[in-house]
């Protein structure tokens, strides 16, 4: 168990739809990341928040957004979903902003199937 | 941005043979580097990382790995594999300076009784 939560753990919705995953990180860590795993992208990096603020971005979406709570937790929010966004979502936090040293450790992810 | 390169989607072995699994980068800067193993049905876990100093890192359950910075390598090793080191591994490349980190494409390994 790397200490990193997400929920739901699978998740089922049609096209058009909007959803929410969501990322309790490990205690004391600052940074959240999220990443979204398919078959024909293999793992990509979409954003990063550490202690509220957007930090870095990667291959987001403009129909993803993502935000990181006072008590430090992440919401991932997917809108207009396609086909093709279905995917395993996973959330990761490490202690600082990563370039420090600092491991990354792993959710177990969210299945999103779209449908 | 950088990209990372992984050479093989899928490794098979027999048990007690050597592993060498391949990762090449293509940032010219400063980075660190990891493998993360993903065993069937399972999240993320790190094996090992470089950060800095000696280039060749020992990491969990056997496992090390040596930085070569003018190849821009950072191949994962294993001397004698067990069945179950049967999983996905990836490689992940950070940019030390904006923080940017990508995962190559994956190498299925799996490991023959």
């Amino acid at each position: 168990d790397s200490g990193v939560t997400q929920t739901p753990k699978h998740l089922i919705t049609a096209t058009g739809q909007r959803v929410t995953l969501r990322c309790s990180p490990r205690s004391g860590d600052l940074s959240v990341y999220w990443y979204q795993q398919s078959l024909d992208q293999g793992l990509q990096f979409l954003i990063q928040y550490y202690n509220g603020e957007e930090r870095a971005k990667g291959n987001i979406l403009e129909r993803f957004s993502a935000q990181q709570f006072p008590d430090l937790h992440s919401e991932l929010n997917l809108s207009s979903l396609e086909l093709g966004d279905s995917a395993l979502y996973f959330c990761a936090s490490s202690v600082g902003l990563g370039v420090d040293g600092n491991t990354i450790y792993f959710g177990e992810g969210s299945w999103l199937t779209v449908v | 941005a950088q990209s990372v390169s992984q050479h093989n989607h899928h490794v098979i072995l027999s048990e007690a043979a050597s592993l060498e699994l391949g990762c090449n980068y293509s940032y010219g800067g400063t980075v660190n580097l990891f493998w993360y193993v993903q065993y069937p049905g399972q999240h993320l876990q790190l094996l090992l990382k470089y950060f800095s100093g000696d280039p060749l890192v020992k990491g969990i359950k056997g496992f090390e790995a040596e930085f070569i910075k003018s190849k821009f390598s950072f191949n994962l090793r294993k001397p004698s594999v067990q069945w179950s080191d049967t999983a996905e591994y990836f490689c992940a490349v950070r940019n030390y300076n904006n923080n940017d980190m990508r995962f190559g494409a994956g190498t299925r390994l799996t490991v023959k009784p």
